[in-house]
């Protein structure tokens, strides 16, 4: 069945150095969202990308949706302690419009103060 | 108003017990969620309403009971559960009916502790 992959499953980090997650679907997605789970909270949407190619920024964050639509990455620069967290990538299953979601396992990064 | 609530945000039960989970969302959206998350792992979808219907059961076990009054509330009922029930029960929604271009909001959770 369909899969979305995530990697790496942890990071830790000193503040300031730079984190990125790398998200790949077995199949072309139509489009793909980024979740963050802060320690003890709710994933949040942070943004959807839709186009081929597409990227976009809030920030310190970068998001980045591959040619083919199969793969998705987030970038942080200069990580803060804020940004400790779960970041799940998450795509549609198949063309259809059900509203499920396939989740990547997720990865969760520490930053060291 | 972006937020979607739920009632308990903790629940003990044990396996003999009745109980219900509660979700209310006012941001207009007509498809809402039921998720279930364990430690360290994804959310796991459980259920799906679009337009106050059931459109998704991913195969959940009939001791859980979902319910949608209207388009602003979702229940889950729970009965007979076992100890391999207990995790983090969300609640979500979105826009539209269920289509998966809309980013879903999700409420706090309920931590369901069975005993």
């Amino acid at each position: 069945g369909q899969q979305v992959m995530q990697i790496p499953q942890y990071q830790h980090v000193q503040e300031g150095e730079d984190f990125t997650t790398y998200c790949n679907s077995s199949t072309t997605l139509s489009n793909i969202q980024w979740y963050k789970q802060r320690p003890g909270g709710h994933p949040v949407f942070l943004i959807q990308l839709v186009k081929s190619g597409e990227v976009k920024k809030q920030k310190r964050l970068t998001f980045q949706f591959g040619e083919a639509k199969k793969n998705s990455s987030l970038h942080i620069t200069a990580t803060q302690t804020t940004d400790v967290g779960t970041y799940f990538c998450a795509g549609p299953l198949g063309s259809s419009n059900t509203g499920k979601l396939i989740f990547g396992q997720g990865t969760t990064l520490q930053v060291k103060p | 108003d972006t937020e979607v609530t739920q009632t308990p945000k903790h629940l003990v039960m044990g396996m003999t017990n009745k109980k219900s989970l509660k979700c209310e969302q006012h941001m207009g959206h007509r498809a809402m969620y039921w998720y279930k998350q364990k430690a360290k792992k994804p959310p796991e979808l459980m259920f799906v309403y679009s337009y106050e219907k059931l459109s998704i059961n991913e195969s959940v076990p009939s001791r859980f009971s979902p319910e949608c009054p209207n388009s602003s509330l979702l229940n889950l009922h729970l009965h007979a559960l076992q100890p391999e029930d207990s995790a983090l029960y969300l609640c979500a929604s979105s826009m539209a009916g269920g289509q998966g271009y809309y980013e879903q909001y999700f409420g706090p959770g309920t931590r369901l502790t069975v005993t």
